[in-house]
């Protein structure tokens, strides 16, 4: 099981860009990479997912290089709303129990 | 729009008693998931089901059980609640054959006193 390492905590301020970096150094050719956010007393939400080079929604883009030992989440111009805790997921998407092992997730605190 | 849905919000139960949540799912997902969240120890997996009458232990099943009777709804089960299982409880099903987008229900913040 791939294990993913991210910083504890980031603070912004708003309309920056801001950038998680996540480390996920013994991913597996099956494993995809997957981001959430949860905000307090909620569930976590689906933010993206890639398994290579970059993919970008409407919400945030991921980069991830050609060894996907890493991935990064861009989040364009944050705001306030945008403070919560950011899960990186790595795991075989066709292996459900595999799929959703969360880690210790990135606490972002957007200032004003 | 509501994917997930989890049968309480807020519960207090005493020690001992018999605790049942319940979670349900309307978008046919093979995949359902039971999860804590503690401070500190982020979200950590209690038992998964991938099918009716499926089950697996997560990482944590000790004091659980579930139920998968049918499709839609897959139920934790605190068969003799304690304090030390005071947590928020999160259902969780994931899309597709067990990946892409995992929709989460609201959470149910449970006290055993």
């Amino acid at each position: 099981l791939a294990k993913t390492t991210q910083p504890i905590s980031m603070d912004s301020y708003e309309g920056q860009e801001v950038n998680i970096t996540c480390s996920h150094n013994n991913i597996a050719t099956n494993d995809y990479i997957t981001w959430y956010q949860q905000f307090p007393s909620q569930g976590p939400r689906f933010i993206i997912q890639g398994y290579k080079t970059k993919v970008t929604n409407e919400v945030a883009s991921l980069f991830i290089p050609a060894d996907r030992k890493s991935s990064t989440l861009s989040l364009p111009r944050v705001s306030l709303s945008d403070t919560a805790v950011y899960y990186c997921l790595v795991g075989d998407i066709y292996n459900a129990g595999n799929m959703l092992t969360f880690g210790g997730g990135t606490r972002l605190m957007v200032k004003p | 729009d509501v994917k997930v849905t989890q049968s309480s919000r807020y519960l207090v139960k005493r020690t001992g008693e018999k605790v049942f949540l319940e979670c349900v799912q309307d978008m046919d997902h093979e995949n359902m998931f039971w999860y804590r969240q503690d401070p500190g120890l982020g979200l950590r997996l209690i038992y998964f089901s991938y099918d009716v009458k499926m089950k697996e232990k997560g990482d944590i099943p000790e004091g659980y059980s579930v139920s998968r009777e049918k499709k839609e709804r897959f139920s934790l089960i605190l068969e003799s609640a304690s304090t030390n299982q005071t947590s928020m409880y999160l259902c969780a099903s994931p899309g597709g054959d067990g990946g892409g987008e995992a929709f989460f229900g609201q959470g149910t913040r449970l006290t055993v006193v």
